[in-house]
């Protein structure tokens, strides 16, 4: 089957770097996508990996592993407004998107 | 404003009641996507359309269905709800293959259905 696996919850403090962790198992792979949503708001687009490596963009980084079936979305520097929920989801060989459960960050001063 | 529009934004219906989601995708997007997210859930597919065609289904129930229009338009109909029903709709549209953007879903803001 495919599956997509991430931490229901993490805690960071303000200032912080946090690492939020996203494994997976799909039926092909064509790309994968970070995306930010807070609550009862709309999910937006955070990052795009389709080769192994590093994707920066500010604060917030991407990492992928293909081989490993494993990514990462790093956020330096946390501030209060990045209490959210992220999203890891996988374009698989349908070019359809698997979605995961989501990661809920709470921050704290 | 992400450029996808949402109507109605709050909806408050009985149970066995039938409703209407529409949905304005961004200026020049093709393709527009369904999704429903429970309380504390994630998101689930439901349908996608791309140029007034089905395109994919995912776990969307017989009760539901939905169409794209001529100008690119969608709705969602719900019908016979449920209380399970009450949810966020989100719709989400994307750039024709090889364009600008095309990996990348954009959302609208979301049609909240509550179900008494």
């Amino acid at each position: 089957g495919q599956n997509i696996d991430q931490p229901t919850e993490m805690t960071a403090t303000e200032g912080a770097i946090v690492q939020i962790n996203c494994t997976y198992q799909t039926s092909g792979f064509n790309g994968l996508f970070w995306y930010q949503q807070h609550a009862g708001e709309a999910p937006t687009f955070l990052s795009y990996n389709v080769l192994d490596g590093l994707e920066e963009k500010g604060r917030f980084s991407s990492f992928l592993s293909r081989s490993k079936g494993y990514s990462y979305l790093l956020l330096k520097e946390l501030q209060m407004k990045d209490s959210a929920s992220y999203l890891c989801a996988v374009r698989g060989s349908n070019y359809q998107l698997i979605w995961g459960a989501g990661t809920k960050l709470i921050i704290k001063p | 404003d992400s450029g996808v529009t949402q109507t109605p934004k709050h909806l408050i219906t009985a149970t066995g009641q039938r409703v209407t989601l529409r949905c304005s995708p961004r200026s020049g997007d093709l393709s527009v996507y369904w999704y429903q997210q429970s309380l504390d859930q994630g998101l689930q597919f439901l349908i996608q359309y791309y140029n007034g065609e089905e395109r994919a289904k995912g776990n969307i129930l017989e009760r539901f269905s939905a169409q794209q229009f001529p100008d690119l338009h969608s709705e969602l109909n719900l019908s016979s709800l449920e209380l399970g029903d009450s949810a966020l709709y989100f719709c989400a549209s994307s750039a024709s293959p090889g364009q600008a953007g095309a990996n990348v879903l954009t959302f609208g803001a979301g049609s909240r259905l509550t179900v008494l």
